[in-house]
C-alpha cells in the first residue's frame, strides 16, 4: 500500500448530488489534511485534522463536510456543488501538526469535474 | 504576513541542461523550515526536501541540489543534467505557526519545468 491512498480519482458530480471523497493513510501519522488545488491558485488548505480532532477550518463554505471517524481516515461529503468547485483535492498526512518541521506526505488526489 | 513567491511560471530546458527554480519567502519568525515538493502529472505532491532556518550548508542529493541563502530569504531548487522524467510542477513551501498550535504550509505558486527530449 502507499503512503496515502484517495478514492475515487476522478468524480464527475452534478451540482445536485451527494457524494464522498475518501482518504485513508498507512503511515502511522496524527493528523490529516485537506487540500484544494484550483486552476492557476495556490493550494488551499481546507481543514486539518489532528487526534480525529479538527484544528483548522479554513473559510470554507458548508458545501464541503469533513469527517475523520479514525487517525487513518478522512472523508470530505460534498452537496449542491457549484462550478467554482472544479479541482483536484489533495489530502495529505503528517506525524506531528505541532512541530515546525513537521513534514506532509500527499495522495494522488481526485479531481473533481461539476456538471 | 507570511509568503512564498516563485516568480516562475513555467521553463522549458532540453533534456541534459541544468536548470533552477527559484523560490523567495518573507516571514517574521527566527525559526522556520522550508520545503520542496514535486507534483508530477499524476497528481501527488512528492516531499523533495526540508531545511530548517538555521542550516545554510548547501545539499547536494544526486542531480539535486539546494541553495539556501538566508540574507536574500531564498532557498533555490537546481537540477543538474535534466531529464524528461524531471518534468512537473515543483512547488516551494515554508511552515507558518497557528492560532491553533499547530503549523501550515504556506506554498509558491508553483513552477512547471518541461523537459523536452
Amino acid at each position: 500500500e502507499t503512503g496515502v491512498t484517495q478514492t475515487p480519482r476522478h468524480l464527475v458530480m452534478g451540482m445536485t448530488n451527494k457524494k464522498s471523497l475518501k482518504c485513508e493513510q498507512h503511515l502511522g501519522h496524527n493528523a490529516m489534511y485537506w487540500y484544494k488545488q484550483s486552476a492557476k491558485k495556490p493550494l488551499e488548505l481546507m481543514f486539518v485534522y489532528s487526534l480525529e480532532e479538527r484544528v483548522e477550518n479554513n473559510s470554507v463554505p458548508s458545501r464541503f463536510s469533513p469527517e475523520c471517524p479514525n487517525s487513518s481516515h478522512l472523508f470530505l461529503h460534498l452537496h449542491t456543488l457549484q462550478p467554482e468547485d472544479l479541482a483536484l483535492y489533495l489530502c495529505a498526512s503528517s506525524q506531528d501538526p505541532g512541530k515546525v518541521q513537521n513534514i506532509q506526505y500527499f495522495g494522488a488526489g481526485t479531481r473533481l469535474s461539476v456538471l | 504576513a507570511q509568503k512564498v513567491t516563485q516568480a516562475q511560471t513555467e521553463i522549458s530546458v532540453v533534456e541534459k541542461e541544468d536548470v533552477t527554480l527559484d523560490c523567495v519567502y518573507e516571514t517574521r519568525d527566527t525559526t522556520y523550515y522550508l520545503f520542496w515538493y514535486k507534483q508530477p502529472p499524476s497528481g501527488e505532491l512528492v516531499f523533495l526536501i526540508r531545511r530548517n532556518s538555521f542550516d545554510e550548508q548547501n545539499e547536494i542529493s544526486g542531480r539535486y541540489s539546494w541553495n539556501f541563502q538566508k540574507s536574500t530569504s531564498s532557498f533555490n531548487f537546481t537540477i543538474t543534467a535534466s531529464q524528461v522524467v524531471d518534468s512537473a510542477v515543483y512547488f516551494c513551501a515554508l511552515s507558518e505557526a497557528q492560532t491553533s498550535g499547530t503549523y501550515k504550509y504556506i506554498f509558491g505558486t508553483g513552477t512547471r519545468l518541461k523537459v523536452l527530449a
